[in-house]
């Protein structure tokens, strides 16, 4: 059974720094893995979407790295802002499952002016 | 605006009570979904639609429901409303196939509250 564990469960930086979050998965077997962005009480915004065949996917600061092989993903937030601050979650689909997408609990990101 | 969108944002209702979350999405996909997030904010599949065809349906209780008039809808009917069902239920969309990206887009969420 697929479980999808991110680590850490919260994380508080400075304004400016670089910072990782990470997201492993325990069945290598994925047809693709996707990055959201919750806000308080909003919906979920889709970030990237990494196909099992690519190893990482940016859109401006942020990078999202896929490792099948060890079960692993990470997104790295570039100079982060404020306005970063979020929950964000890890989620894979794997092959076969018509679009069932398996979800990690999340890392609740707060950046500090 | 292309989107998901669901309505009520939020519904407080009694237990006992049946009720229904609209979802509308237009951006021409043709696979939709309905998530559950509990209180401990675990997000959950429930049901998807492709083609207007139920394809998974996880251990969900039979109160709950999906309904799809069309392609651009589903629409979730709950009967019996118990204390558990108190969560944030979210609409998804994706196109999906071969040939597709796959990216699920999800709507804003509706808040239901059992009392």
């Amino acid at each position: 059974k697929q479980e999808v564990t991110q680590i850490p469960a919260a994380l508080s930086v400075p304004e400016g720094e670089n910072l990782v979050l990470n997201c492993s998965f325990t069945d290598s077997a994925i047809y693709n893995l996707q990055w959201f962005r919750q806000d308080p009480g909003k919906g979920l915004t889709s970030l990237l979407l990494i196909q099992s065949s690519q190893r990482e996917q940016t859109s401006g600061r942020l990078n999202a790295s896929l490792d099948k092989s060890s079960g692993r993903s990470t997104l790295y937030i570039a100079a982060s802002q404020p306005g970063d601050s979020a929950t964000y979650l890890c989620a894979v689909r794997l092959w076969g499952s018509q679009g069932n997408l398996i979800f990690g609990k999340g890392t609740k990101l707060s950046v500090k002016p | 605006d292309t989107a998901v969108s669901q309505t009520p944002k939020y519904l407080v209702t009694q237990m006992g009570n049946d009720k229904s979350i609209k979802c509308e999405q237009n951006l021409g996909h043709d696979t939709m979904y309905w998530y559950k997030q509990d209180s401990k904010k675990f997000l959950k599949i429930m049901f998807s639609y492709n083609n207007k065809e139920l394809i998974i349906n996880e251990t969900v209780p039979n109160r709950f429901s999906p309904k799809s008039p069309d392609k651009a809808h589903l629409n979730l009917h709950i009967n019996s409303l118990e204390l558990g069902d108190s969560a944030v239920y979210f609409c998804a969309s994706s196109q999906d196939g071969p040939l597709s990206y796959n990216e699920q887009f999800f709507g804003p969420g509706t808040r239901l509250t059992v009392l």
